[in-house]
């Protein structure tokens, strides 16, 4: 167990609808990053939050957006779903943004679009 | 640029045996390389992790060996055990302005260590 949670674990949306997915932090994490993987891919960088600002951004349009609260906890909202977003949406804390603070991810949540 | 290239795509041992896994980079700018595993239906879990400045790190049965002039890294599986078999994905990050500890993951060896 990384102590980092996600919810919902599954969840099921139709094209053109919004989703918002949850991640709880690791005690003590205060940076949280989101990675988007597909089914038989590596995970890709979303975007990533530093107390409570976004802190770098990977290639994925303004649909895709999120926030960091006062707890570190963060969501990441998808609005104009399309059928390629069905992907695993993977949560990651770590102590501090520096280059080699470990990452711990959460268990994700699975998003279907249909 | 910003690629890291992994391969096998999908490998298959005998239990017991040596498993090894391959990646290449391209930026010299990276500086931390982590290698993840990642069981179905569940997040990567982090396996071990080396810096440039070392040639190989050993933690168990797990080891990574890193050529800085090549730009290659690869892990070691000793006495793979059929509980290993999972996807393994390495990773890179570097320091930078923006998002300092964002991973560049490869794309994934499927290992099943046969009984």
């Amino acid at each position: 167990e990384t102590g980092v949670t996600q919810s919902p674990t599954h969840l099921i949306k139709t094209r053109g609808q919004q989703v918002t997915l949850r991640c709880s932090s690791q005690s003590g994490h205060n940076t949280v990053s989101w990675y988007q993987q597909a089914l038989g891919q590596g995970p890709q960088f979303i975007f990533q939050y530093y107390r409570e600002e976004e802190n770098g951004r990977g290639n994925f349009p303004p649909r895709f957006s999120g926030l960091q609260f006062p707890n570190y906890s963060s969501e990441l909202n998808v609005n104009a779903l399309e059928l390629d977003d069905s992907a695993l949406y993977l949560c990651a804390s770590s102590q501090g943004r520096d280059s080699g603070n470990t990452i711990y991810f959460g268990e994700g949540s699975w998003l279907t679009v249909v | 640029q910003q690629q890291v290239k992994q391969s096998p795509q999908s490998l298959i041992v005998q239990k017991g045996g040596i498993s090894i896994i391959n990646c290449a980079y391209e930026n010299t700018a990276f500086d931390y390389f982590p290698w993840y595993q990642q069981f179905p239906g569940k997040g990567p879990a982090l396996l071990i992790a080396i810096r440039p400045d070392v040639s190989e790190k050993k933690e168990g049965r797990f080891t990574i060996s890193f050529n800085k002039s090549a730009k290659q890294f690869s892990l070691h599986i000793m006495d793979s055990q059929p509980g290993d078999s999972a996807t393994y994905f390495c990773a890179a990050s570097m320091e930078s302005g923006g998002a300092t500890n964002k991973l560049i993951f490869g794309t994934g060896t499927l290992l099943a260590v046969q009984p």
